[in-house]
């Protein structure tokens, strides 16, 4: 599975947009991106995924570059409890089995 | 449905001893993993058990872990001889193949210290 990058950190304001980048320029053409996040005291918990059209949810929305070297999770109206490290994976499968390599995450505080 | 329950969330243990976690999976779940996350880390995955068959082991799973899953229900994960670098959250999650990936399910984890 390709790697990723991502910032390890980042402040947002509450009510406002978040935007997380992620970058997974060797990803290969029948690899996913996936996201998940981690509450404190939590395990991780998915997200949303995508293959290259972008793709939304109840939970976010998922932007991906035509290139799918990068992309971005936007929480759309950010609330306290969005409060947690969020984890951009990509992988060949969609199906829920097999193991899931996370990397060290984006930490994402939502103030007041 | 109560999800993946671990047992017990808080472990403090003295450096030397042997420790043991549960992980009760989702019921229908046939495939269980267990992952270890140190501070300010993503979890690593460790290994995995399809029914009570251990399939995969990462390097991670040291001679003195070992881990369980005798009847393919419950897991256990047990580490001997503790030592400090073994302290981290010890994460158990389940799936069974054709629910997709929200099927797959993380547990809140075990957290060790050891002193």
């Amino acid at each position: 599975d390709a790697k990723t990058t991502q910032p390890p950190s980042m402040d947002c304001a509450e009510g406002r947009a978040a935007n997380l980048p992620c970058n997974h320029s060797t990803i290969s053409g029948n690899e996913y991106v996936y996201w998940y996040r981690q509450i404190h005291s939590q395990g991780p918990q998915y997200i949303i995924h995508g293959l290259k059209n972008n793709e939304t949810n109840e939970m976010a929305s998922l932007i991906i570059t035509e290139d799918r070297k990068s992309s971005t999770l936007i929480l759309p109206h950010a609330t306290l409890r969005d409060t947690a490290v969020y984890y951009c994976i990509v992988r060949v499968t969609t199906d829920s089995w097999g193991k899931l390599q996370f990397g060290a995450g984006t930490q994402v505080v939502v103030t007041p | 449905d109560t999800g993946v329950s671990q047992n017990p969330r808080h472990k403090i243990t003295k450096r030397g001893q042997n420790v043991t976690f549960r992980c009760d999976p989702i019921s229908e779940h046939n495939r269980l993993y267990w992952y270890r996350q140190t501070l300010g880390q993503g979890p690593e995955f460790l290994t995995y058990f399809q029914n009570e068959a251990q399939l995969e082991k990462s390097r991670l799973l040291s001679d003195r872990f070992s881990a369980e899953r005798p009847k393919g229900s419950f897991s256990t994960l047990e580490i001997q001889r503790t030592e400090q670098g073994d302290s981290a959250m010890y994460l158990c999650a389940s799936s069974i193949p054709g629910q997709g990936v929200r099927g797959y399910t993380f547990g809140s984890g075990t957290r060790l210290t050891v002193v």
